[in-house]
């Protein structure tokens, strides 16, 4: 049964560009969230993705953006990088159960280098 | 909102010594609790969570944490840790009620277990 699977594993872009990073949950699951790992942080929730709606966002502003797919895969794009984008993008999965908070299942990430 | 606090950025141990990892929450309604542990180049990985119910939880490698609501923390403990055990370990809340889909994460402690 395959984890929640990201790619790439790792980027290096310049200021300015653009950059899309792509997640593939855990078989079963239907619900994406996206997370920013800066070095020596926890990580801090930029949003939601269910049934192909962005649910609930974090505090990023709006060059952070992404998309759900019909079979639940997930896209997060960044535009405008800057230096400060420099993370590791962690994705998780889980299963939207109402009566009760659904454990997190998180991929292994995709380490951004902005120079 | 919620806020986590990691009292101690890095713990250093010797092998099969006990050790307790400090982990107070700041919230204005009930909350779900959870550790998560990071292995190098790794993403998280769930070890308990604390949702209901009895205030001491257990992982299946020996991890236990108590939730206390009068100090509003939620220690994580080993009796004895092994070299295997070295990691970085988060905790993390969530709102219980619905509508908040987001984990709030502390710093991280990093825990290095001495041979």
């Amino acid at each position: 049964d395959a984890g929640v699977t990201q790619s790439p594993t790792h980027l290096i872009k310049t200021r300015g560009q653009q950059v899309t990073l792509r997640c593939s949950p855990k078989s079963g699951h239907d619900t994406v969230s996206w997370y920013q790992q800066a070095l020596g942080q926890g990580p801090q929730f930029i949003f939601q993705y269910y049934e192909e709606e962005e649910r609930q966002r974090g505090n990023f502003p709006d060059r952070f953006s992404g998309h759900q797919f019909p079979n639940y895969s997930s896209e997060l794009n960044v535009n405008a990088l800057l230096l400060g984008d420099s993370a590791l993008y962690l994705c998780a999965s889980s299963f939207d159960r109402r009566s009760y908070n659904s454990p997190l299942h998180f991929g292994n990430g995709t380490r951004l280098t902005v120079t | 909102a919620q806020s986590v606090t990691q009292l101690d950025s890095q713990v250093p141990v010797f092998e099969e010594a006990p050790v307790e990892l400090r982990c107070n929450y700041s919230s204005s309604v009930s909350v779900y609790l959870f550790w998560y542990v990071q292995y190098p180049n790794q993403g998280l990985q769930l070890l308990l969570k604390y949702l209901s119910g009895s205030t001491l939880v257990e992982s299946i490698n020996g991890f236990e944490a108590e939730f206390n609501k009068s100090q509003t923390s939620f220690h994580l403990r080993k009796p004895s840790v092994h070299i295997s055990d070295t990691a970085e370990y988060f905790c993390a809340v969530t709102p219980s009620g619905a509508g908040s889909y987001q984990l709030t994460f502390g710093k991280g402690t990093k825990l290095s277990v001495i041979p």
